[in-house]
């Protein structure tokens, strides 16, 4: 129990599909990342949100389109993803960027077909 | 730009027994943070116990500690009397501990990770 949630857990989506994941935390928190985990790689920091504010990108193609409404919740926005894309997509939060630990959620497996 | 390498892609313990996860980092930074994560089957990252550079004392938690090597940038983890739920995927990590400059910073630098089986 992280108090970090992510939905959906498992996700299959074609290539010309749009989906959605969804991070949500109920721990205070003010800064929120998402990373992609790929097979045999290190995590790769994709966006950072530090009070509803987009503070970093990490040269993530635009098919991934971050949305954070508020401090407790956050979204990947996915549209015509490739094969490429297939991989563990987690979500962690902290209590303010650069200054505490993060906390993770159990991540959404993500296949494109 | 800081690196993480952890060079052992897998590694077997037998229960009950001490098993050293190895870890080096490159970084021109003075100040920063070390960690180790844990990440089980179940897919849940857990952080298991981390270091600040300024602090010589080794971090212990129970039965996990780390060795602490600033001069030769080593960070290993020990995991002693091992049981079969230390099964899993560690991560170590890197963070630096400057503040933000122009919205930047806080970002983890993980290593590419070691699995670890428990044998009964």
């Amino acid at each position: 129990e992280t108090g970090v949630t992510q939905t959906p857990r498992h996700l299959v989506m074609g290539m010309t599909n749009k989906k959605s994941l969804k991070c949500e935390q109920h721990l205070g928190h003010n800064a929120m990342y998402w990373y992609k985990q790929s097979a045999k790689k290190p995590l790769e920091l994709m966006f950072v949100y530090n009070f509803k504010e987009q503070t970093e990108n990490n040269s993530v193609p635009s098919r991934f389109s971050p949305e954070c409404p508020n401090s407790s919740h956050l979204f990947l926005h996915l549209h015509t993803l490739q094969p490429e894309d297939s991989a563990l997509y987690l979500c962690a939060s902290s209590r303010r960027q650069g200054l505490s630990e993060q906390y993770f959620g159990p991540g959404t497996r993500l296949t494109v077909t | 730009a800081q690196t993480v390498t952890q060079s052992q892609p897998e590694m077997s313990v037998q229960e009950a027994e001490t098993v050293t996860l190895s870890c080096t980092y490159d970084t021109s930074e003075s100040d920063y943070y070390l960690f180790w994560y844990k990440q089980p089957p179940s897919r849940q990252m857990i952080l298991v116990i981390r270091q600040e550079a300024y602090k010589q004392q080794n971090a212990t938690e129970n039965r996990f500690s780390v060795n602490f090597q600033k001069a030769a940038k080593s960070f290993s983890l020990k995991i002693s009397d091992s049981q079969l739920g230390d099964a899993a995927m560690y991560f170590c990590a890197y963070r630096s501990s400057y503040i933000m400059i122009y919205n930047q910073g806080g970002k983890l630098i993980f290593g590419q990770g070691t699995e670890l089986s428990v044998k009964p």
